[in-house]
């Protein structure tokens, strides 16, 4: 049990698009959910804390209008990334901890997004 | 968030065993102690957890001394499926952001 996925796993993008990247617990309410981006041979960076139903909570230097972030319900949070420029090519993961559950959290597999 | 330290990498042999210690010098006493590994391109996986003295389970175990002030992560028998790179969080429960340290990369080889 307690499985993430996302979706897609990889995209590649023009700049000055937007791209949407789902993150899904399949097996588990996720209340809270949490989005990272990692870039290459560099440890994971918080950007956003997503409470369903709330708006999200980003870190400091994370742009909340440029990463949009939505949790609509208790399996699903989506990350958009708006106006996409190379700068923004990363590894993105999203994790979820359970509903009423303790401390783990479930990461997802990752989407790697590259911006031409 | 008590931040850790680890070394950033490590080398050993298979079937060696590999002690990965970190240091968590302000962990609070709500703090778990917590090991993901992480292999290129994937999420991380949960390892093991631990709030104090000992943890084993199937894949590793957790030492915690009574300071709780750090923590070895030891894998038994290690594999060169095991090069990846062993990251060290501690935190509380429930919805709680976690903040990644460098973590630990480790090579195995023949």
């Amino acid at each position: 049990g307690a499985v993430v996925s996302q979706h897609p796993s990889r995209v590649i993008c023009k700049s000055g698009t937007s791209v949407k990247i789902e993150c899904r617990s399949l097996d588990f309410q996720a209340t809270t959910m949490f989005w990272y981006r990692q870039f290459p041979k560099k440890s994971l960076m918080l950007m956003a804390t997503s409470n369903e139903g709330s708006k999200a909570t980003y870190e400091q230097g994370v742009e909340k209008d440029k990463f949009l972030i939505n949790h609509a319900s208790l399996t699903l949070s989506t990350l958009t990334v708006t106006s996409a420029h190379p700068e923004d090519s990363s590894f993105y993961i999203c994790s979820a901890t359970r509903t009423g559950g303790y401390y783990e959290q479930y990461f997802g597999p990752g989407t790697r997004l590259t911006v031409t | 968030l008590a931040k850790t330290t680890q070394p950033i990498s490590m080398d050993s042999y298979e079937g060696q065993e590999v002690n990965i210690t970190c240091s968590h010098n302000n962990i609070a006493t709500n703090d778990y102690i917590t090991w993901y590994q992480q292999f290129p391109s994937q999420g991380p996986r949960f390892i093991i957890q631990g709030y104090k003295t000992k943890v084993t389970n199937e894949v590793a175990s957790l030492f915690i001394p009574a300071d709780r002030k750090s923590s070895t992560l030891s894998l038994p028998r290690v594999s060169l499926s095991d090069t990846a790179v062993y990251y060290c969080l501690v935190g509380t429960g429930g919805g709680n952001k976690l903040t990644f340290g460098t973590g630990t990369q480790l090579k195995v080889e023949l």
